[in-house]
């Protein structure tokens, strides 16, 4: 039982890339999501999925695309890279209710040059 | 406008000693509030919760107390233990906005020998 897994660890990338950080979790989890998480700040929520084929956005979607085709995939789309966005991305992931525990993935440290 | 803040960003605590962390919130629609511990380059993991229909939520050296007329809760960690040296995260979940987690911005709890 790996839990949240998330790749990569480390990225670099010029502004106007795109990229696409993966996360994947193999407890059956219904509810999974991810945060940023900048100096100094909280983790932000940037988008959410409640279960299969639905997504919603969260505090900071701007810039990122969700899909969730299957329970344990959680990909996050980055379309055109910003220097703004350079950050480290938390994937979650969550049995049921909202709010009740969520399992973090290990992280994924972003910069965007 | 933060709902979830964290005013202390830094906490020095002997070790043996009490820990407590505090933590304040704005937004009356939040029904549930957790901890979350985290090490450098990892993710947060969780550490306690309660639900706003408690006041108090206690597991083995972690307590945490919910005063709601206040809207404010606390995190107590008896013994504190040089492992405990962290950043503690406080989150809030069931406002009106969009579902997933509110945070803090951290406070950091460093373990004096």
């Amino acid at each position: 039982n790996a839990g949240v897994t998330q790749t990569p660890k480390f990225q670099v990338l010029k502004t106007g890339q795109s990229m696409t950080l993966q996360c994947a979790q193999d407890m059956n989890h219904e509810y999974m999501s991810w945060y940023r998480q900048d100096p100094g700040m909280g983790l932000r929520l940037i988008h959410y999925s409640v279960g299969a084929g639905i997504t919603d956005q969260g505090e900071v979607p701007n810039g990122y695309n969700v899909s969730r085709s299957t329970t344990e995939d959680f990909p996050l789309r980055l379309l055109s890279a910003a220097p703004s966005q350079t950050s480290v991305y938390f994937c979650a992931s969550t049995k049921s209710r909202v709010g009740e525990t969520q399992y973090f993935g290990p992280g994924t440290r972003l910069l965007v040059l | 406008d933060q709902q979830v803040k964290q005013n202390s960003p830094s906490l020095s605590v002997q070790e043996g000693r009490i820990s407590i962390l505090n933590c304040d919130y704005t937004n009356s629609m939040f029904d549930y509030f957790l901890w979350y511990k985290k090490y450098p380059a990892e993710g947060p993991t969780f550490l306690i919760s309660i639900s706003s229909i408690k006041d108090k939520n206690e597991d083995g050296r972690f307590t945490v107390f919910l005063n709601k007329s206040a809207k404010h809760l606390s995190l107590h960690i008896v013994p504190s233990q040089p492992g405990d040296s962290a950043v503690y995260f406080c989150a809030a979940s069931g406002g009106g906005g969009a579902d997933g987690l509110t945070f803090g911005k951290g406070t950091h709890l460093i373990i004096q020998p």
